[in-house]
């Protein structure tokens, strides 16, 4: 069974800059979240997006906005990019069910802003 | 706000050593996980623990939730150079559906 891939794996903008970021998660996984983490701040929850439905937002700014297409795979964007907004973003699925299931991570996009 | 606190934040032992990584929260989840990352990949998961008091094993690593499930811990026997890595715990809780993660704790074992 494959597992969650993001694409792409490394980018590199500048700031003022947008960025998209792709994930499809595993097959049959309804449910992908976002995080961002950074070696300040560590590990932060961004949002999560069930049958294409924001279903819970972490404290992140405007700039940060995401959807769900009908097939679960999921695209965060990020717009006016900041030197701060430098991070591994990491996106995990999850089957549909209880909110303790089991999160499944993919390798990450690493976003440098120049 | 739910906050998890890890510690400690950096170990660094000599293979065969012990070790025990502390994950604290004064609030109750209803299910902890733990994490291991490498360098420039995302975590994996190692164990999910949801009974308070449960203990799990794996392999050299064994887990433990606190009866209130409010805390938990992670221990290693006989490190070796293999368990490096960043651990990381996340609590999840019935109400929300995003992951509380700790700081994490980067543990280098020494050959």
């Amino acid at each position: 069974k494959a597992g969650v891939t993001q694409t792409p794996r490394y980018l590199i903008k500048t700031r003022g800059q947008q960025v998209t970021l792709s994930c499809s998660p595993i097959s049959g996984h309804r449910s992908v979240s976002w995080y961002q983490q950074t070696p300040g701040q560590g590990l932060q929850f961004l949002f999560e997006y069930f049958s294409e439905t924001q279903r819970n937002k972490g404290n992140f700014p405007g700039r940060f906005s995401g959807r769900q297409f009908s097939n679960s795979r999921s695209e965060m964007n990020v717009s006016t990019l900041e030197l701060g907004d430098s991070a591994l973003y990491l996106c995990a699925s999850r089957k549909p069910g209880r909110s303790t299931d089991t999160q499944y991570f993919g390798p990450g996009t690493r976003l440098t802003v120049l | 706000t739910q906050l998890l606190e890890q510690s400690p934040q950096f170990l660094s032992i000599q293979e065969g050593e012990n070790l025990t990584v502390y994950c604290n929260s004064s609030s109750v989840f209803s299910s902890l996980q733990w994490y291991r990352q490498e360098p420039g990949e995302g975590p994996v998961l190692l164990v999910t623990v949801v009974t308070g008091g449960e203990v799990k094993k794996l392999k050299r690593l064994t887990f433990q939730f606190g009866d209130a499930r409010k805390d938990s811990s992670l221990h290693i026997t006989a490190a070796q150079p293999g368990d490096t890595g960043l651990y990381l715990c996340a609590g999840a809780s019935d109400s929300s559906y995003k992951l509380i993660f700790g700081s994490g704790t980067r543990l280098l074992v020494r050959p």
